[in-house]
């Protein structure tokens, strides 16, 4: 069965230091995501991509938060630099299309963040 | 106040007991309304999917909605230990953007 890939499953890393987390989403998804999931709460949309294309960024702290999906596959999600308070599971999922209805959406086991 | 309002509340019920969840909500305009699972260090996943107010049914588990009171529940019969999870609910107004209450965790003891 086709899944959601991400890495690193776990990252620590310092305040003020960058970090990287890469997904690979399901062959053939064109709409791409990335949620941050803080302990105890719900995840929350940072970036949606349709194939290379950001179509919603709109809750992305863009002083310090990056993503892209260069090629329309896989997509890296940035922090630079990192704070306290980014400490949390960082999920991407993906869906066959985002236009004209909603899709099942398809979820990674997210990379768990830890700012020291 | 949050699109979706989930009391977080862990929920601990005994083996073969049902397990009533519920959300509510603020924005008339959400038409997709879905419940996911999530084990522990595991991402979401899918559980119901309902588009209109009403029942749907699939196996012990029954996901309710009422858009006049902006309300939706998740019910489980039956529950069995491996049902031991993190209950989301979510919703949508079709354009996939997804907006999920804080979730229930819910443990089912044998």
């Amino acid at each position: 069965e086709a899944e959601v890939a991400q890495s690193p499953r776990y990252k620590i890393t310092e305040k003020s230091q960058a970090v990287a987390f890469w997904c690979d989403p399901i062959s053939g998804h064109a709409t791409l995501y990335w949620y941050r999931q803080i302990l105890g709460q719900g995840p929350e949309l940072l970036v949606q991509f349709q194939d290379e294309s950001v179509v919603d960024d709109s809750q992305l702290p863009k002083d310090r938060f990056s993503a892209e999906r260069l090629k329309g596959v896989d997509s890296t999600l940035k922090i630079q630099p990192a704070e306290l308070g980014d400490s949390a599971m960082y999920l991407c999922a993906s869906s066959p299309v985002a236009s004209g209805g909603t899709y099942e959406q398809y979820f990674g086991p997210g990379t768990r963040l830890t700012v020291t | 106040q949050k699109e979706v309002e989930q009391d977080p509340g862990p929920l601990s019920v005994p083996e073969g007991a049902i397990v009533s969840l519920n959300c509510t909500y603020s924005n008339s305009a959400f038409q997709y309304f879905m419940w996911y699972r999530q084990y522990s260090r595991k991402g979401p996943e899918l559980l119901m999917y309902t588009y209109s107010s009403g029942n749907k049914e699939d196996g012990r588990f029954t996901a309710q909605v009422d858009k006049s009171s902006k309300y939706i529940s998740l019910f489980i019969r039956d529950s069995q230990p491996s049902d031991s999870a993190t209950y989301l609910c979510a919703m949508n107004w079709g354009n996939n953007r997804l907006a999920f209450g804080k979730g229930n965790q819910v443990v089912v003891i044998p």
